[in-house]
């Protein structure tokens, strides 16, 4: 099945910084790659998703890319702000298209 | 829009009882999630439902059971609880796939 590994674990940024997290998935008929944020206590919630037709997608400060070739999509969040501070989480669907496997997540703390 | 529901929001059981977690969207959504997370990891898939009637397993679906009557809920159901089944639980809903939308969570403890 699906592996998606996801690093750093952790990751400490000065307010305005950007922030990178990176993950690699196993299964090259994957075909889709969600980014969760979720916050102390929450359930997580989608920020931005992209497709394997794309290389690139951005909503304001936040870019994910993808590199099929080699197996890997990153998350960019520009301009950090304290309320960024939260665990995200990258996914990959299978190849059935009916399954999300996630990463083991990211706490991403912005100190202001 | 309530959105999606879980009930209840924190619980704790002896080893051996059972429960039913319960899980209600008011989206009109087709799909349905069953996800655990343990703690500093990632969501692991119980078990899913692409409509009334329909379930199917996912990555850890040994211990439980779900069922789908409705559209709107899809309770998942543990028997015999043990120790290893303390986890966070957390029920999610969307038209396909793609961009699911996730309840609170439901957090249990067995001991």
């Amino acid at each position: 099945g699906e592996n998606v590994e996801q690093h750093p674990s952790t990751l400490s940024v000065q307010e305005g910084d950007s922030a990178v997290i990176k993950c690699t998935y196993s299964d090259s008929a994957s075909n889709y790659f969600p980014w969760y944020k979720q916050e102390l206590g929450k359930g997580p919630q989608l920020i931005i998703d992209i497709r394997s037709n794309v290389g690139e997608k951005k909503d304001q400060r936040i870019a994910v890319t993808l590199n099929k070739t080699a197996k890997h999509f990153s998350l960019h969040i520009t301009e950090t702000q304290p309320e960024d501070s939260a665990v995200y989480f990258c996914a990959a669907s299978n190849n059935a298209g009916n399954m999300l496997t996630f990463g083991g997540g990211t706490r991403l703390m912005v100190k202001p | 829009n309530a959105g999606v529901t879980q009930t209840p929001k924190f619980r704790i059981l002896k080893i051996g009882q059972s429960m039913t977690l319960q899980c209600a969207q008011d989206m009109n959504h087709n799909y349905m999630y069953w996800y655990r997370q343990d703690p500093g990891m990632g969501l692991k898939l119980i078990y899913y439902s692409v409509g009334a009637g329909i379930t199917d397993k996912g990555e850890v679906p040994n211990g439980y059971n779900v069922s789908r009557s409705t559209t709107e809920d899809f309770p998942l159901r543990l028997e015999l609880a043990a120790p290893s089944q303390t986890s966070v639980y957390f029920c999610a809903s969307g038209h396909r796939l793609y961009e699911q939308y996730f309840g609170p969570g439901t957090r249990l403890t067995v001991t």
